[in-house]
């Protein structure tokens, strides 16, 4: 979604760094979302916020941290702790104004651990 | 703790068929269900919202139905084409807006 920017598209790291990816948005929505895709898999949630400096534990919230400080931005940082962290990572946004809770995706940053 | 199942895994029909994907839900209080899709190494893009309160909703050759007594969902994708080629997600809302995804449907359409 042209709205959604998610950087960087793909992203190398080293066992043992912490790295944050980027989720911006122009879509003026409330509700910003990250989604962690494994090979063949769904998606399953990491963190979701409905409004500014706020946010939620998802399922798999073991071993990442966010913060929502701007309406527009939502940072996941994937630490050292998460055991393990290459994957495909998609961020949403969602309109909670008209409250018909569609969500729109970014196109993903690709994250490897070398 | 709502479960998404969608069956089949993977499917292949020549250019033209009609097909059906199915989705299945444990827990029927959602908010709505969508379905997306999703090219190889892509994000997702929407392509259908039902809401709670509606039995279906058509766009184009797609057309999805919803029985949440059930907690059953269909895409039926009429005329199939090649460029329809891509992996079909499932997803339901619960009442916290959290978004809870199946494992997804892999389409080829041969030409």
């Amino acid at each position: 979604d042209g709205g959604i920017t998610q950087s960087p598209k793909y992203l190398f790291r080293k066992e043992g760094q912490n790295v944050t990816l980027s989720c911006e948005q122009n879509l003026n929505h409330d509700a910003m979302y990250w989604y962690r895709q494994d090979p063949g898999q769904g998606l399953r949630l990491i963190y979701y916020s409905q409004i500014v400096n706020d946010f939620q534990k998802g399922d798999i919230a073991e071993g990442y941290s966010v913060s929502r400080e701007k309406k527009e931005s939502f940072p996941l940082t994937v630490t050292s702790a998460q055991k393990n962290p290459t994957a495909f990572y998609l961020c949403a946004v969602g309109d909670r104004v008209t409250n018909t809770g569609e969500l729109f995706f970014g196109e993903g940053s690709r994250l490897t651990v070398l | 703790k709502q479960e998404v199942t969608q069956i089949p895994a993977a499917l292949s029909v020549p250019e033209g068929e009609n097909l059906v994907l199915n989705c299945s839900f444990t827990d029927s209080a959602i908010y709505n269900l969508q379905w997306f899709r999703q090219d190889p190494g892509k994000g997702l893009t929407s392509l259908l919202l039902i809401q709670s309160s509606q039995r279906e909703q058509t766009s184009g050759r797609l057309n999805a139905s919803l029985d949440k007594s059930s907690g059953r969902s269909t895409l039926y994708i009429a005329a199939s084409q090649p460029g329809d080629s891509a992996t079909y997600l499932c997803a339901v809302m619960d009442s916290s807006y959290k978004l809870i995804f199946g494992s997804g449907t892999r389409l080829l359409v041969r030409p």
